[in-house]
């Protein structure tokens, strides 16, 4: 248990669905990061949130559209998705997003596109 | 751009033997290095981190990392692995702007397989 809980742990959604990935973090950390691993290739950081503001928006499609309400919820809103987009979806925090702070990551939640 | 290079895909080690694994990364500046480790369902724990000094770091559970500016390598060692120790090891960069939060840039990571 590192203190990052992601729900829900799989997910199986259409590409005409709606859904919502949530993560939260009881650490008392200020920065959250979205990262996707999708199979033999390296994990992409997808969104960057650093005191509730967006800080780093890596060219991700708008299909994918993430919310930060308060430093310990971060959200990822999905809509009309591709299923390309099926990966294992991994969210992050550490204390100030600062590189030397230690990003202390969830379990992740499986997704799949049909 | 920083970026990270772990070129074994998959490593098949005896368990008790010692073990090696590779990581070259390509930054301009004096790069933060960490190494992860993924066990199969499971999110990224922190194995050991470099930021500045000893180039010989510690980290959990027997791992130990060696930073070589030389080589632009920072690869990852233990003398004896245990069956647990099979998982996806993941070596990353971090690089620091100055503007707020920066996320990590993770090579294609090293699928550990321990035989008994």
């Amino acid at each position: 248990e590192t203190g990052v809980t992601q729900t829900p742990r799989h997910l199986v959604m259409g590409m005409t669905n709606k859904k919502s990935l949530k993560c939260e973090q009881h650490l008392g950390h200020n920065a959250m990061y979205w990262y996707k691993q999708s199979a033999k290739k390296p994990l992409e950081l997808m969104f960057v949130y650093n005191f509730k503001e967006q800080t780093e928006n890596n060219s991700v499609p708008s299909r994918f559209s993430p919310e930060c309400p308060n430093s310990s919820h971060l959200f990822l809103h999905l809509h009309t998705l591709q299923p390309e987009d099926s990966a294992l979806y991994l969210c992050a925090s550490s204390q100030d997003g600062r590189v030397g702070s230690e990003a202390f990551f969830g379990q992740g939640t499986r997704l799949t596109v049909v | 751009a920083q970026s990270v290079t772990q070129p074994d895909i998959h490593i098949t080690v005896s368990e008790g033997a010692s073990l090696e694994l590779r990581c070259n990364y390509s930054y301009g500046a004096t790069p933060y290095l960490f190494w992860y480790v993924q066990s199969p369902g499971q999110g990224l724990q922190l194995l050991l981190k470099y930021f500045s000094g000893d180039t010989l770091v510690q980290g959990i559970k027997g791992f130990e990392a060696e930073f070589k500016r030389s080589q632009s390598s920072f690869n990852l060692r233990k003398p004896s692995v245990h069956w647990s120790d099979a998982a996806e090891y993941f070596c990353a960069v971090g690089s620091y702007s100055g503007g707020g939060a920066d996320g990590l840039t993770f090579g294609k990571g090293t699928h550990l397989i321990i035989q008994p």
